[in-house]
């Protein structure tokens, strides 16, 4: 599969504060997978968001999709310290597996 | 509860003694994946099973071999480490092609 591109690679907010982070692609997709990792950790599933879905929720999770600029958006609601995560982002097309660009490195201040 | 395991947690091997690492699940899913994270890298996918049909990416160095005897467990065996193989190997498992995965906690391999 193809790799996205977050933006921004680095985040830091306020705790409480809402956080958007961005994910670019080049071709056309089948799905678009959120994916989080906590330092040190495996990766945990976020959301899945298919080519012809224009907006997901999940918690204070929102994605939404436009394939028409083949680009993503993932919302952080109400942010909290367990939050602070990198985010990757992960479009998928013909090939299995998935092909993660450098992530969004989010930091939640207390 | 169905989950993916990953053995051992930490591997410490020497340069050039071949090393094998464990994943299994119980989630009964069609589809085993390894990856490799270096540090302050993004996982990177190394090779797939589907089933029994084995998927190698086109940039896997040889080094790196996999086995998976049945449905609940893949190994990755890297016959000859080296110091850049040190990183943290992340096994996936997936239903099916283009589904979420769900990620094992990682095996980290120090090679001295």
């Amino acid at each position: 599969s193809q790799q996205g591109e977050e933006d921004p690679q680095a985040l830091s907010i306020q705790e409480g504060e809402n956080a958007t982070m961005n994910c670019s692609y080049k071709t056309s997709i089948n799905n678009l997978q959120w994916y989080r990792q906590n330092s040190g950790r495996g990766l945990v599933h976020l959301i899945l968001i298919r080519s012809n879905e224009r907006e997901k929720h999940s918690g204070r999770l929102r994605v939404t999709l436009d394939t028409s600029k083949k680009s993503s958006s993932l919302l952080i609601t109400a942010s909290r310290a367990a939050d602070t995560a990198s985010y990757f982002c992960a479009p998928i097309e013909g090939a299995d597996g998935l092909t993660f660009g450098k992530g969004t490195h989010l930091i939640i201040q207390p | 509860d169905a989950m993916v395991i990953q053995n051992p947690r930490y591997q410490v091997t020497q340069f050039g003694k071949p090393v094998t690492l464990s994943c299994s699940q119980t989630l009964n899913h069609n589809v085993m994946y390894w990856y490799q994270q270096k540090s302050s890298q993004a996982p990177k996918l190394l090779f797939h099973y589907y089933d029994k049909d084995f998927n190698n990416e086109a940039d896997t160095p040889d080094n790196f071999q996999s086995r998976r005897p049945n449905t609940s467990f893949c190994f990755l065996d890297i016959r000859s480490p080296g110091l850049g193989d040190a990183a943290m190997y992340l096994c996936a498992t997936s239903p099916g092609s283009h589904n979420e995965q769900f990620f094992g906690p990682g095996t980290r391999l120090t090679v001295l």
